[in-house]
């Protein structure tokens, strides 16, 4: 099985700052990766797939990176309506997911 | 546009079978390059794929869980469900159902990219005695 690991769990930063969320799999899956953020109660929304094609409808603020093991998920001038569990998932064999980012706006 | 509703028993008691209901609207169960996926959480852990269905009826399963889900799809009800028998409390969690859907293709690698593009908002089964 791919494992995917996500850091940090969780982080606190303030409206406008530059947020990185880190995911690394346990082996390379190409481009095989997607991000999600997820609010509580709601139904999770997909941000960034192909680890870089940013979703229609997706502010242009998230942006996502890497192929092989290791992708960020990046978000530029954090608002507050960004707080939210962000997790990443890899789709190079079955589907796996990270274990979840939690982002708070201070 | 589409979306996406679980339905089905919040309690189950152990040893017997979890059965769930994912019904679409707006949108067609039989529509292509769509799989139909089901994922669980339990509490203060990770997603878990469970598994998903092409509305051709082939299926994907996590091979951790496959000997004991069914995901199937009935394209006259517009819905897809979820069975898992023989359950215990690890099974407890909210189970999602979401629309996996062809977003990229590079056709020079022959590689076909996915993603969860509709989610339901997710239901919470117990399973407890």
């Amino acid at each position: 099985d791919i494992q995917v690991t996500q850091s940090p769990s969780s982080l606190s930063a303030s409206a406008g700052d530059r947020v990185t969320v880190t995911c690394r799999a346990s082996q390379s899956i190409g481009s095989f990766l997607n991000w999600y953020q997820h609010k509580p109660g709601k139904a999770p929304k997909l941000l960034i797939y192909a680890a870089s094609s940013l979703q229609s409808g997706v502010p242009s603020r998230f942006s996502g990176s890497g192929s092989g093991t290791d992708f960020t998920l990046t978000i530029t001038s954090l608002q507050p309506d960004d707080s939210a569990t962000y997790f990443c998932q890899q789709s190079y064999s079955s589907l796996t997911f990270g274990q979840g980012t939690k982002v708070e706006i201070k | 546009q589409v979306q996406l509703q679980e339905s089905g028993p919040g309690l189950v008691k152990p040893s017997q079978t979890l059965s769930l209901t994912c019904s679409v609207s707006g949108g067609s169960v039989s529509s292509g390059f769509h799989y139909w996926s089901w994922i669980r959480q339990p509490a203060g852990k990770a997603l878990e794929w469970i598994g998903r269905i092409y509305v051709g009826g082939s299926t994907d399963y996590n091979p951790s869980l496959k000997s004991r889900v069914t995901i199937s799809v009935d394209t006259s009800k517009n819905q897809f469900s979820l069975s898992l028998n023989s359950v215990t409390a690890t099974d407890t969690a909210v189970y999602y159902c979401a629309r996996d859907t062809l977003v990229h293709r590079d056709v020079s690698n022959y590689h076909y990219y996915y993603a969860m593009d509709v989610w339901g908002q997710g239901t919470m089964v117990t399973v407890s005695s």
